[in-house]
């Protein structure tokens, strides 16, 4: 089965406005950590953003936040006020406590319009 | 500070060639990872370091592929015998290596790899 799984292969919105990218994962540890990364077309991948699963509260980090249902196993990312530059692929992952690896979804490439 | 690095950025070779792909992580990072990513898909987890030794290289597909790291710092991905199933961007991540799902890693520009 499928540790992470993003449903959107393809987002568009227009510049200003606020997007969701879905992400779902499937663990039965209790202790994992859920990471957002921007991959643009130079192809690095950049941190966005952290969310762990004994935080109590949603995770922000400037225009991007995270929705997290824990019971619900969802960690979508929101970007508000959308900017041109935010065009890229966005990956969802997960690090389960005692492996030092992440676990990637295949991604949602968000495209922003004028 | 500067990120981490890798070299070359892109590489281009025959079927059955042998090929070095590096990787210099962020200062005073203990942790470093290898994925590779293919068209379309997300980063899939090679080998992982913690120091100079691998602490986990489940990842890696066959035993063409190796990798060290041999003063904790800078790591070489080595590829025997080139295939082109092997052709995709070679990613290489870095991280404190504390403990616990917290650890954030942060990733190179990757090797773009071809093989003709």
């Amino acid at each position: 089965a499928q540790k992470i799984t993003q449903t959107q292969p393809g987002m568009f919105v227009q510049e200003k406005e606020a997007v969701t990218l879905d992400c779902t994962y499937d663990t039965s540890d209790p202790s994992y950590g859920l990471f957002w990364y921007k991959q643009p077309s130079s192809g690095e991948m950049i941190f966005l953003i952290y969310q762990g699963s004994y935080d109590q509260q949603n995770a922000t980090e400037g225009r991007y936040s995270l929705n997290f249902q824990k019971a619900r196993k969802s960690a979508n990312l929101v970007i508000s006020a959308s900017q041109l530059g935010d065009s890229a692929m966005y990956f969802c992952a997960m690090r389960e406590m005692g492996y030092s690896t992440l676990t990637f979804g295949k991604g949602t490439m968000l495209l922003v319009s004028p | 500070g500067a990120g981490v690095s890798q070299t070359p950025s892109n590489k281009v070779t025959e079927k059955g060639k042998y090929v070095e792909l590096r990787c210099d992580p962020i200062s005073g990072h203990t942790a470093l990872y290898w994925y590779r990513q293919s068209l379309g898909q997300g980063p899939e987890f090679l080998i992982y370091f913690q120091g100079t030794g691998a602490a986990d290289d489940s990842g890696l597909p066959n035993d063409r592929f190796f990798a060290v790291r041999p003063e904790g710092s800078v790591s070489t991905l080595k590829i025997q015998r080139t295939e082109r199933g092997d052709s995709a961007v070679y990613l290489c991540a870095s991280s404190s290596g504390r403990q616990g799902a917290t650890d954030t890693q942060y990733f190179g520009p990757g090797t773009r790899l071809t093989v003709l």
